[in-house]
């Protein structure tokens, strides 16, 4: 069965600093990943997702991330953190014809 | 946008009572899902639907259940709410493909008193 590793439950970084949130996938055949942002009292909405084709996917709010299949990993990364950008992210996966699985989230802090 | 909507916000209720938490899409979207979410916590799949009259229970145990007699509309029943009740439920909706995005609705926030 697949499976979503989300390293760091909470990580706070500088406004204007590089953002990093970490995201490991297990799954035995070629996965779906999406990455989704949920602010505070709000239902989830779709940051970015990679879906086979290129390995470098671009959301909104200048939002990226890389699929790198031998690591088995999907990270976010963001150049320069923005105060709004502090928010709860989720990354999940999808494979078959099962729902998506949602890892436990991280929060993103930006300080002043 | 997302046309995804659930009622109500917010729900205040005493311990017994029956309710019932409104999803509604206009996408004509095939698979819908509820999700319950403590705050700032993981998002647990508590029943899903790939079409009309097709429901599944999903990996967390819930005492609610659900139905899909429309597409567009995807309730869920707590018969005789309690305490341990009290989370916040989201519903998200999908098209066919697992490629495709999960839309979410703003979410319910239950209280059980």
């Amino acid at each position: 069965a697949q499976s979503v590793t989300q390293l760091g439950s909470h990580v706070s970084v500088s406004e204007g600093a590089l953002v990093l949130l970490r995201c490991n996938y297990s799954s035995s055949v070629p996965p779906y990943l999406f990455w989704y942002v949920q602010y505070p009292n709000q239902g989830l909405q779709l940051l970015l997702k990679y879906t086979s084709a290129a390995t470098l996917v671009k959301g909104i709010n200048g939002f990226e991330a890389e699929f790198k299949k031998s690591e088995t990993s999907f990270h976010l990364t963001k150049p320069s953190a923005h105060m709004s950008d502090a928010a709860e992210y989720f990354c999940a996966v999808s494979v078959g014809n099962t729902p998506l699985v949602f890892g436990k989230g991280t929060r993103l802090s930006v300080i002043a | 946008e997302a046309d995804i909507y659930q009622t109500p916000r917010y729900l205040v209720i005493g311990t017994g009572k029956k309710i019932t938490l409104e999803c509604s899409q206009t996408m004509g979207h095939d698979k819908m899902y509820w999700y319950q979410q403590d705050p700032g916590m993981e998002l647990h799949l508590i029943h899903y639907s790939y079409g009309v009259n097709s429901t599944e229970k999903g990996d967390l145990s819930s005492e609610s259940t659900v139905s899909r007699i429309r597409t567009e509309h995807f309730p869920l029943t707590l018969e005789s709410a309690r305490p341990s009740h009290t989370s916040q439920y989201l519903c998200a909706s999908s098209r066919g493909g697992n490629e495709d995005t999960q839309y979410f609705g703003p979410g319910t926030r239950l209280t059980v008193l």
